[in-house]
């Protein structure tokens, strides 16, 4: 079966600080993976999303970046980051667009 | 552009009672996708259903129901004889445009309290 991992958890970073989230699925092959972010309260909104192996969409201007190294890993990168950054943040996969996606547990990021 | 419009920020329920959770969606395309997504307390999203543009039927598992309406652009969601258990945020959400994408736009989401 198939299994998405988000790491770290939470995470507490000075503003200015470089930031790095890692996503790795498993138990499958080529799958579209995805970058959300949702604010306290609110809807998840999307940040970036992947169809294969360096390439990468760019939904919405910010000082985040993402990349996929390899096949099933997603990162999400900032030089420096904002205090409007903080956030959860959360990945996902699917087997192709039309099939549902699956969620890794998210990372909850505070900016001080 | 799509949208997605949860009207019900918060509800609150006794155990027991039925509840119902209201989207409505707005999209140009003819194909598309509904999902529901609960999302506990724990923070992870959890997937409950996929509904395509051409299937209008309802669908029941268990004490979960769904009711797709093309005709009022709407996707409902009935909790028969709720559990503390149901307590979470469940958001409604949208896919189309092009095959590669598909990605979700999610409603604003709806509070559910389940009191014992």
């Amino acid at each position: 079966s198939q299994t998405i991992h988000q790491w770290p958890a939470t995470l507490v970073q000075p503003v200015g600080s470089p930031l790095s989230l890692e996503c790795t699925v498993e138990g499958t092959s080529n799958p579209n993976l995805y970058w959300y972010r949702q604010a306290a309260g609110r809807g998840l909104q999307l940040l970036f999303y992947s169809v294969g192996i360096g390439q990468i969409s760019s939904e919405v201007p910010q000082n985040l970046s993402a990349s996929r190294p390899q096949d099933r890993q997603f990162i999400l990168s900032s030089k420096k980051l904002l205090l409007s950054d903080s956030g959860f943040y959360l990945c996902a996969w699917s087997l192709n667009g039309d099939q549902p996606q699956h969620f890794g547990d998210g990372t909850r990021l505070s900016i001080l | 552009a799509q949208k997605v419009t949860q009207a019900q920020t918060e509800i609150s329920v006794v155990e027991k009672e039925d509840v119902t959770l209201d989207c409505v969606y707005e999209t140009r395309d003819t194909t598309y996708y509904l999902f529901w997504y609960k999302q506990p307390p724990s923070g992870e999203l959890v997937f409950l259903i996929r509904r395509n543009s051409f299937d209008e039927q309802n669908e029941i598992s268990g004490r979960y129901s769904w009711n797709f309406q093309k005709s009022t652009s709407s996707f409902n969601f009935t909790i028969t004889a709720s559990q503390v258990v149901d307590s979470a945020v469940y958001f409604c959400a949208l896919s189309e445009g092009d095959t590669g994408r598909r990605a979700l736009t999610f409603g604003s989401g709806t509070r559910l309290q389940v009191q014992p």
